[in-house]
This record gives C-alpha cells, sequence and structure tokens, in this order.
C-alpha cells in the first residue's frame, strides 16, 4: 500500500455536469500528479502541482482544473462532462516534482473510476 | 505526441515460463521506468533505469536501458501466478512522465 488514497472509488456522472476527485498524498509528499487512463491504455498525464500551484499540464482542455491544498492533498475538477471523460482518474504523489527530464518515484493511488453517461 | 511504444500487446504464457517485453521510442529518455498495475489499481513502480547500458533486477525481474536511449527491456523468469497483470513502461520527458499503452501479461493454468 502507498499510502496515497483517492476518494470516491466510483462516480456515476451524466453528460454535462461537474465532478471533483479528492487526492490525499503520502505523508512528506508536496507534490501530486493527476493521471486520465481509458480503458485499454496507458495513464496520461493531465496536471501536475507543487506547493500549492500547478507545476506543469498535459494536453488537456482548461475544463479540466485543479486544486492542491497546503497539507498537499489535491483535487480535479472537471467541468461539462463528455461520454470521453469516462475513465480511472489516478494521482500519484512524489517529493519533488517531474522536471527536466527527470523524476522522483512517484506513488499511486487505487483511482477512482468515472463513468459519464 | 511523444509515443512509447509496447510490445507484445498481449502475452499468454504457462506458469514458470520466462517473459521478455520491450519498449521503444522514437526520442531519447534520460530515466526508463517499469511499472505493473493489477486490477482496480494504481500502478506500482518495479524497476528505474537512469543510465544508458543498466542492468537492473529487481527479484525475478530484470531491466535493461538500452544503449540508444530510445529502448528499455523487461524480462520476469519464471513465472507465476502473481506475475498476471499489467506492465507499463514510462519516462519522464519535460515536466511529465510519458506511459506506454502496456503489455498484458496471462499465465494459463
Amino acid at each position: 500500500e502507498t499510502g496515497v488514497t483517492q476518494s470516491p472509488t466510483h462516480l456515476i456522472k451524466t453528460r454535462g455536469q461537474q465532478v471533483t476527485l479528492r487526492c490525499s498524498s503520502q505523508s512528506g509528499h508536496n507534490t501530486v500528479s493527476w493521471y486520465q487512463q481509458a480503458l485499454g491504455q496507458g495513464p496520461q498525464f493531465i496536471f501536475q502541482y507543487y506547493r500549492e500551484e500547478e507545476n506543469g499540464r498535459g494536453n488537456f482542455p482548461p475544463r479540466f482544473s485543479g486544486l492542491q491544498f497546503p497539507n498537499y492533498s489535491s483535487e480535479l475538477n472537471v467541468n461539462a462532462l463528455e461520454l470521453d471523460d469516462s475513465a480511472l482518474y489516478l494521482c500519484a504523489s512524489s517529493l519533488v516534482p517531474v522536471q527536466a527530464g527527470w523524476t522522483d518515484t512517484q506513488y499511486f493511488g487505487p483511482g477512482t473510476r468515472l463513468t459519464v453517461l | 505526441g511523444q509515443q512509447l511504444n509496447q510490445s507484445p500487446q498481449s502475452m499468454f504464457i504457462q506458469e514458470g515460463e520466462d517473459v521478455s517485453m520491450n519498449c521503444t521510442s522514437s526520442s531519447i529518455f534520460n530515466t526508463w521506468l517499469w511499472y505493473k498495475q493489477d486490477p482496480g489499481e494504481g500502478p506500482v513502480l518495479l524497476i528505474a533505469l537512469y543510465k544508458a547500458g543498466e542492468l537492473t533486477s529487481n527479484g525475478r525481474l530484470t531491466a535493461q536501458f538500452g544503449i540508444t536511449r530510445k529502448d528499455s527491456f523487461l524480462n520476469i523468469s519464471a513465472s507465476i501466478p502473481s506475475d498476471v497483470g499489467i506492465y507499463f513502461c514510462a519516462g519522464p520527458r519535460d515536466d511529465k512522465i510519458i506511459f506506454g499503452k502496456g503489455t498484458r501479461l496471462h499465465i494459463l493454468p
């Protein structure tokens, strides 16, 4: 067990709705990264938060947004849900952010399975 | 965009067999990572490679960082039922980690 927790475990929403997913990082980790994993695919990087600031973003539209709190836990918000947003959403925590092609070990949570109908 | 190509996509093997899988890229990586994902869980890091030519073991797992920096290999010796799962290669690029699509390992009874 990595110590990274995510809630909820599963979620069903309809198109156009908004969703908030939560992640608690491993103790001592100040960086949280969020990934989207579609069925049969590898995780795709959404964005990374370091000390409460967004620090790197993948190829996702602005309706994907996030927050990191002073205790380094994090939220992923998705507005105007689309069917293609159905996926497993993973968060990972690490001691330092991915930068300049280098990474510290990232510890993943179990994910939140989002289904959009 | 950046892509990591994993092969094979899936493997069906007998318990006790050795397994080999690889990952290739059109561009250079300075770090190669191998993860395993079990159903209902997040990926778990198996091996990290930091130097071209490096060969690193973790129990029955051995991974190599290719000399060209554009590929990496993972071998599993004497497979057991708990090896079933999806194996991902990954590497950091700028401020993100890029994952391959995975190799799905099935063990036949």
